[in-house]
């Protein structure tokens, strides 16, 4: 079973609709958990962190589950420029070492 | 803001040469990594450094070393290229021991092999 699973996608999504997608991880004892945002050919950046009791950040949420092991991306009115792959991201055994990504969820805001 | 520079953005080399790969950050991070990332596989772990002269492997360290020899800098150094290893090299540097901050990646190199 894969580590951490995502939905490749691409979800195409009109402009000002909102949208969510899953990331469920299989290592019951993981620690830490994050969203990540790759546009085309460029690195990925930090969109958010992913806490326990849920947070947000403007029109983006983030809940985690841990009894069901997912976590979860919630975009409220996006924009064109939210189109992007977004990559879930554990720290499956709370250690030093290196983070597991998903294999990214593209998203495809369209006019 | 963190930094994390990346020596080149695109490199080409040929076979069989020795390639090194450098990354800077200037955040005072004790943790830095370099990962690999190809279409459809996500991006990979080849080595990764908790601090100055250490290093750990990760999933794919085969035909790679690293070295770590002042904190703010982590070299990945293919030892004979190989066709295979054309990939996008991404460094990142993160701190907390526990691993529950986040890693902040440079731009990546894109590495081609010929």
């Amino acid at each position: 079973r894969k580590e951490v699973e995502q939905d490749p996608g691409p979800f195409n999504v009109p402009e000002g609709a909102t949208v969510a997608f899953n990331c469920t991880y299989s290592n019951s004892a993981s620690q830490s958990f994050f969203w990540y945002r790759q546009d085309c050919r460029k690195e990925p950046k930090l969109l958010m962190s992913v806490y326990s009791s849920g947070n947000e950040d403007g029109r983006f949420t983030a809940q985690l589950n841990r009894a069901s092991q997912y976590i979860s991306l919630l975009i409220r009115d996006s924009k064109l420029s939210d189109s992007a792959t977004y990559l879930c991201v554990v720290n499956p055994g709370g250690g030093a070492d290196g983070l597991t990504f998903g294999k990214g969820t593209h998203l495809i805001i369209q006019p | 803001d963190v930094k994390v520079t990346q020596s080149s953005r695109y490199l080409v080399k040929r076979t069989g040469e020795k390639v090194f790969l450098e990354c800077v950050q200037d955040m005072d991070h004790e943790n830095m990594f370099w990962y690999r990332q190809d279409p459809g596989l996500g991006l990979r772990l080849i080595y990764f450094s908790y601090d100055v002269k250490m290093k750990e492997k990760g999933d794919i360290p085969e035909g790679y070393s690293v070295s770590r020899e002042k904190k703010e800098r982590f070299s990945l150094i293919l030892e004979s290229a190989s066709t295979n290893q054309t990939s996008m090299y991404l460094c990142a540097s993160g701190t907390g021991s526990m691993g529950n901050q986040p890693q902040h990646f440079g731009d990546g190199t894109r590495l081609s092999i010929l």
